[in-house]
């Protein structure tokens, strides 16, 4: 079973900063099949990224992913009020589609 | 537009049995992957299980393997999960989730609001 861990667990960021965030893999991820979800206070989690790059429908592009093998980063360009949530990684490449256990952005 | 919802949640005792449905509608339900995934009480995501669209491929998580059974009813537009023997720590929100696009190899794309089962003496 892969494993995902992100880092860091919690982001303390103001409104119009840069975040990154991390998630490796314990072992490379096929064909960069990594996805990205938001998740709000007593909401559905709602897909951002996934095939590791690419924009779901709807998504700003303010939010973008990157990376391959092992290592993957989600990067929200310009902090808006309405991003600070938490966000988690999954890799969909192996049949059991396993999740990170999440960063939490907060407001600093 | 795409609805998925649950039903079939509530409290139970350790050791009992649920069985948890998803009715969808807004697309051609016999055309895509589903899945359930869970959430325990102030805990992050746990994939639980996936089926294709004809039901060909099935997998679990091992913490549920051999006490979960996931199928689906493609003439009714359902998925079900029916979980036997449960435990205290299959306490969580269960969300029934549908693949983004065709094909077996897919990231949860649809998202129901899901349902609170606990487990509890």
């Amino acid at each position: 079973e892969i494993v995902l861990t992100q880092s860091p667990g919690t982001l303390s960021l103001s409104p119009g900063e840069r975040a990154t965030l991390s998630c490796r893999a314990s072992q490379s991820v096929s064909s960069s099949y990594l996805a990205w979800y938001q998740q709000k206070p007593g909401q559905a989690p709602r897909l951002l990224i996934y095939g590791a790059s690419s924009r779901a429908t709807g998504i700003p592009d303010r939010f973008s992913g990157s990376g391959s093998g092992t290592d993957f980063t989600l990067t929200i360009s310009r902090l808006e009020p309405e991003d600070f949530a938490v966000y988690y990684c999954q890799q969909y490449g192996s049949s059991r589609g396993t999740f990170g256990q999440g960063t939490k952005l907060e407001i600093k | 537009e795409v609805q998925l919802v649950e039903s079939g949640g509530g409290l139970v005792k350790p050791g009992g049995s649920l069985r948890l449905s998803c009715a969808a509608s807004g697309f051609t339900f016999s055309s895509y992957s589903m899945n359930w995934v869970r959430q325990a009480p102030g805990k992050g995501l746990e994939w639980v299980s996936s089926i294709s669209s004809s039901s060909s491929y099935i997998y679990y998580a091992d913490s549920v393997k051999g006490r979960f059974t996931i199928s689906r009813d493609n003439a009714k537009n359902s998925l079900y999960l029916q979980m036997n023997s449960l435990r205290a720590e299959d306490t969580a929100v269960y969300y029934c989730a549908r693949a983004l696009n065709f094909g077996v190899v897919n990231p949860v794309g649809y998202w129901g609001q899901g349902t609170l089962v606990t487990v509890s003496s």
